[in-house]
């Protein structure tokens, strides 16, 4: 079955960098985006980027630009979520969600998502 | 950007339906997803293109659209269903744009 396992919750402090694996396993990895969406505490979820595992291109939420990269590895099958200049606002879990290229993305959902990782940002 | 709208909260008792509504502009021209997430958990997808169904969720999940809105409808609701739910669409700028999300409370 389709699987995508994070990385373990992480503690920075402002203005540190942190970084979040998404290992994904059950499927052809290089068949499907990977996405990553954030959701502060209480709060709900923001989309930040894509990065097609295939060709290694990527896209930003204007937000983000600038301070999330985004990268992956198709010989383990993962991907990974850089962010960087962390601010207390960026305390969230982090998750990594699977979108299929084989179809437009005006049409196509987020249909298999990892179970988050919390990074917190405190002084 | 676009923006999505949804209620903060509905509630519901069990057996009933629930109508959750997600207003955008002309969303009716857009491809729909919709997400429960209970707490503590994961998102999961329940609807996709505004009225389709993964595999493995109830029938009692529908959607349409129409218009300036986007409707998730939940039949005889049950406990189990209790959770935030949260619209998506796709923005021409290449986004994806998440509705606010709505708490289903099940009485």
């Amino acid at each position: 079955q389709v699987q995508l396992v994070q990385s373990g919750a992480e503690v920075r402090r402002p203005g540190a960098s942190v970084r979040v694996s998404c290992k994904a396993s059950g499927y052809t990895f290089t068949t499907f985006y990977i996405y990553w969406v954030r959701q502060a505490p209480g709060q709900g979820l923001e989309w930040m980027g894509r990065i097609n595992t295939d060709s290694g291109g990527t896209n930003y939420g204007q937000k983000f630009q600038g301070r999330v990269t985004l990268t992956s590895d198709a010989s383990i099958t993962t991907a990974y979520m850089d962010l960087s200049r962390l601010r207390s606002d960026d305390t969230a879990v982090y998750y990594c969600a699977r979108v299929d290229r084989g179809s437009p993305s005006s049409v196509t959902p987020l249909d298999n998502w990892g179970q988050g990782t919390l990074v917190s940002v405190s002084s | 950007s676009y923006v999505l709208t949804q209620a903060p909260a509905v509630s519901v008792a069990p057996g009933k339906t629930a109508t959750i509504t997600c207003g955008g502009n002309n969303i009716g021209t857009k491809s729909v997803h919709w997400y429960q997430q209970r707490p503590g958990q994961a998102p999961l997808l329940v609807i996709y293109d505004n009225d389709d169904r993964p595999s493995g969720i109830p029938e009692r999940f529908s959607g349409s659209t129409s218009g300036n809105t986007a409707t998730l409808t939940i039949s005889r609701v049950e406990a189990g269903d209790e959770a935030d739910y949260y619209c998506q669409v796709w923005d021409s700028i290449g986004d994806y744009v998440f509705g606010p999300g709505t708490q289903v409370t099940v009485l």
